[in-house]
Order: C-alpha cells, then sequence, then structure tokens
C-alpha cells in the first residue's frame, strides 16, 4: 500500500510570506503528527491531529497551525515565514487508537527554504 | 518534561561487524515506549525496533536489537554484521503511554559503514 505522501518536496519562501505544507498518510491511518527538523534544535514535535481534531501541540508559536480533513489528509501552515522556519517538515501517521504504540510511519518531508 | 540523549554524534564501523548505539532517557514514567529509527539520505524516517517498557525482554529484529536497562534508563542499539545500507542518521524516540501522542527524540548519531 501506499506510504505517507508529503507535498512538495522542496519549496522556497520568501520571509514574511506563508506557506501551507500537504500530507497524505497511509490509507486507514486517522492519526497524522508533524515534526520540524533542524540542525540545530533536532526534531520538534508540532501537533498531531485525530478525526479532524488536534489533540496535541508542541510549543510552537501560533503562527503554525494545521487541520485535518475528513479523509484523513493534513495541512500545516506557517505564517508570516521567518528565517528560522527554514527545516524539514515531517509528517507521520498511525492508524490512531493506540496505534502509535507500535510506532508512527513518516513521510519524506518537504524541504523548507526561507530567504 | 521526557529528555533522550543520544551521546554519539557519529560512529563508524567496518562492514560485516556489530556496532553498539547509545541511548538514555529521563522520565518519572513507568510505562511508555521506545523506539529506534533510521534516516537515510532519502530524508525518511524508518521504524528499525521498537521496545515496550513494561516488557523486560529485549526486542530483536533481525540482525538488530536492543538493550534496554530500565532501571539505568538506558536503550541502545545492537546492529550485527552491519551493512552498507545501514548507513544513515539513528534516532532513538520516547512516546509516553499518557496519550500524548508526540515522539521525543534524540539529537541523532550518524553511523557510517566502512567497506
Amino acid at each position: 500500500k501506499a506510504g505517507v505522501t508529503q507535498t512538495p518536496r522542496y519549496l522556497i519562501k520568501t520571509r514574511g510570506q506563508q506557506v501551507t505544507l500537504s500530507c497524505s498518510p497511509i490509507s486507514g491511518h486517522r492519526s497524522v503528527s508533524w515534526y520540524q527538523q533542524t540542525p540545530g534544535q533536532g526534531l520538534q514535535f508540532l501537533f498531531e491531529y485525530f478525526s479532524e481534531t488536534q489533540r496535541n501541540k508542541g510549543n510552537f508559536p501560533g503562527r503554525f497551525s494545521g487541520r485535518q480533513f475528513s479523509n484523513s489528509r493534513s495541512e500545516m501552515n506557517v505564517s508570516t515565514l521567518e528565517l528560522g522556519d527554514s527545516a524539514l517538515y515531517l509528517c507521520a501517521s498511525n492508524r490512531g487508537l493506540g496505534g502509535a504504540n507500535y510506532g508512527y510511519t513518516f513521510g519524506s518531508g518537504t524541504r523548507l527554504t526561507v530567504v | 518534561a521526557q529528555t533522550v540523549t543520544q551521546s554519539q554524534p557519529e560512529m563508524s564501523v567496518q562492514e560485516a561487524e556489530t556496532v553498539t548505539l547509545s541511548c538514555t532517557y529521563d522520565t518519572s514514567e513507568s510505562d511508555y515506549y521506545l523506539f529506534w529509527y533510521k534516516q537515510p539520505p532519502s530524508r525518511q524516517m524508518i521504524l528499525v525496533i521498537r521496545q515496550e517498557a513494561y516488557k523486560q525482554q529485549n526486542a530483536t529484529e533481525n540482525r538488530f536489537s536492543v538493550n534496554f536497562q530500565k532501571a539505568a534508563k538506558s536503550f541502545s542499539l545492537k546492529i550485527s554484521d552491519s551493512q552498507l545500507g545501514d548507513a544513515a542518521m539513528y534516532f532513538c524516540a520516547y512516546r509516553s503511554s499518557d496519550g500524548a501522542q508526540k515522539l521525543v527524540f534524540g539529537q541523532g548519531t550518524r553511523l557510517t559503514i566502512n567497506p
């Protein structure tokens, strides 16, 4: 079956702009999580959605937001981009309802560069 | 808050030999899950092995095994018969069983396989 699909793979944006990243989970997976990966801070949890509801949120400013659709696809949005938002954004899915205990399936990420 | 520490930023091993990657964590919980993920240059995080804290038996997946020492809060990964395809960044991750639905990652260890 198809894995977790993230689009686009690469993105270059200008400071002050906004950006939307997309994640399509594995079919049947209802939970989608987002992580930011940078050389300095490593992997940090952004938020997690299950059945269109945000269940958990990491310690990020309000410029970072997300949503999940009825088909479990998720988007994350970053408004008023800053240079420090340059990172690899990873999406992970699991079936939910205890499925996370068995690990998450990750996508290949979106590399965002802010100039 | 839980923290995960990987004290070896880089490791190298000769092909066909055995290597052990270290991971320690800090938590006050008694029930949790631990994971090792591999991130090759393709950027996708791949689950290598998982351990449930309430199980004393160390997990094994083919050439990969862990040494889980709950009292010492240590979770090392042993790779036997190293192969060139094992070269990647390896991340140790912690997940609480409290429903927080997030992974806390270590800083990673870059593993190089010498032919």
